[in-house]
């Protein structure tokens, strides 16, 4: 399987400030970058679609100007949570892909307290 | 809209025991299945991928199979340990692009 690295696992923040997210794949180029959102005792919803050198396109109902996305090489990807409130608090988790190989990987996720 | 629907919500059985999890979807025009593992506060573990044009896929102790055209897939997890404890995820992609539906999940519980 193919290596992805997130971090940080976890972030406790104030409300107002901003949190940056990190994910890289370690062993492969990846074209597109999906970051979903995790809610307790709910699944994986999907945030938002980036290509690199793009911008990213977001899903129904999430603000583009509060996660910010920035896929700026094949192998690097991060999202911004900018002015955090309580209810921004949740489980982030990228999923970089490469092409034509169907099969999807994950990053470790980043639990996300806003105080 | 492609829904996905995962049942039971949580099951618990003994050890041993031979135990199966059930994904059903709507829209049958899949590209493919994936079953995921996730133990709590961790990110997702693959275990299975089945591409739309197969019925099956196996590794070791797990088989997965999948009925395009009734729009269902089961997990089938043989001599249950208590290390297969986590929640299990079904997704569903309707095309190459690598964008996934989930369904809620399994949370299973295995006791000694």
């Amino acid at each position: 399987g193919a290596v992805v690295s997130q971090h940080p696992s976890w972030v406790i923040c104030k409300s107002g400030t901003s949190v940056k997210i990190e994910c890289r794949s370690l062993d492969f180029q990846a074209t597109t970058m999906f970051w979903y959102r995790q809610f307790p005792k709910q699944s994986l919803m999907l945030m938002a679609t980036s290509n690199e050198g793009s911008k990213a396109t977001y899903e129904q109902g999430v603000e583009k100007d509060k996660f910010l996305i920035n896929h700026a090489s094949l192998t690097l990807s991060t999202l911004t949570v900018t002015s955090a409130h309580p209810e921004d608090s949740s489980f982030y988790i990228c999923s970089p892909y490469r092409d034509r190989v169907g099969e999807a990987f994950f990053g470790q996720g980043t639990r996300l307290t806003v105080v | 809209k492609q829904e996905v629907t995962q049942i039971p919500a949580a099951l618990s059985v003994p050890e041993g025991e031979n135990l199966v999890l059930n994904c059903s979807f709507t829209d049958s025009a899949i590209y493919n299945l994936q079953w995921f593992r996730q133990d709590p506060g961790k990110g997702l573990t693959s275990l299975l991928l089945i591409q739309s044009s197969q019925r099956e896929q196996t590794s070791g102790r797990l088989n997965a199979s999948l009925d395009k055209s009734s729009g269902r897939s089961t997990l089938y997890i043989a001599a249950s340990q208590p290390g297969d404890s986590a929640t299990y995820l079904c997704a569903v992609s309707s095309s190459n692009t690598g964008k996934l539906i989930f369904g809620q999940g399994t949370t299973l519980q295995v006791k000694p």
